[in-house]
């Protein structure tokens, strides 16, 4: 069955950079893309950016761009979501998403932003 | 940027009854929408795409209706399980959520 397996909780201060990992199993890595969704307090569910997993590029939400890189390693089948510039607004649940493959979402990594 | 606005922001309906949430895209997003199911501290879960079509699964009693700018997710017979709360997504342009409709069950 098809699992997004996310790394774990964040705490990181404002200004700094988090990366975000995100293992896939369960199907063929390179045949769909991965999406990338946030989730702030309060605030709608909000897609970053997407990248196809086959030929690695990216697409970025213009909220997000020069801010966010996307990459994968098609060898371990993983997906990464690199956030830099952090600001408490970023605190926030980040999901990985395969939207394509039947719609199915990783668990969720907490990122914390605070001084 | 398509704006999704859902309402309402709150429902509270009783077991066995009927819940209707509304969705509205701000330009027609013809019927390129899904809908969501989240619980708390879950991922969203998906329940319909193409505005009308349950994702595999998803039992009979979620139905969803729309096309251009607006579009409706249908409970009927609510159970108490069914306390979540549901966005709407266009995926015509990008993909935009709506704010969420949390539906409270009596």
């Amino acid at each position: 069955q098809v699992q997004l397996v996310q790394s774990g909780a964040e705490v990181t201060k404002p200004g700094a950079s988090v990366k975000v990992s995100c293992k896939a199993s369960g199907y063929t890595f390179t045949t769909y893309a991965m999406h990338w969704v946030r989730q702030a307090p309060g605030q709608r569910l909000e897609l970053m950016a997407w990248i196809n997993t086959g030929s690695g590029d990216a697409t970025y939400s213009p909220k997000f761009q020069g801010r966010v890189t996307i990459t994968r390693d098609t060898s371990a089948s993983t997906a990464y979501m690199e956030l830099s510039s952090l600001r408490s607004e970023d605190t926030a649940v980040y999901y990985c998403a395969c939207l394509d493959c039947g719609d199915y979402w990783g668990q969720g990594t907490l990122v914390t932003v605070s001084s | 940027e398509v704006v999704m606005m859902q309402s309402p922001a709150t429902l509270s309906v009783s077991p066995g009854e009927r819940a209707t949430l509304s969705c509205r895209a701000s330009q027609s997003v013809s019927n390129n929408v899904a809908w969501y199911q989240q619980k708390p501290g879950q991922a969203p879960k998906l329940l319909i795409h193409g505005a009308s079509t349950r994702a595999t699964g998803i039992p009979a009693r979620f139905s969803g209706s729309g096309s251009g700018t607006d579009f409706t997710l249908t409970i009927s017979s609510l159970q108490s399980e069914d306390s979540a709360v549901y966005f709407c997504q266009q995926y015509n342009s990008w993909r935009t959520f709506g704010q969420g409709t949390k539906l409270e069950i009596k």
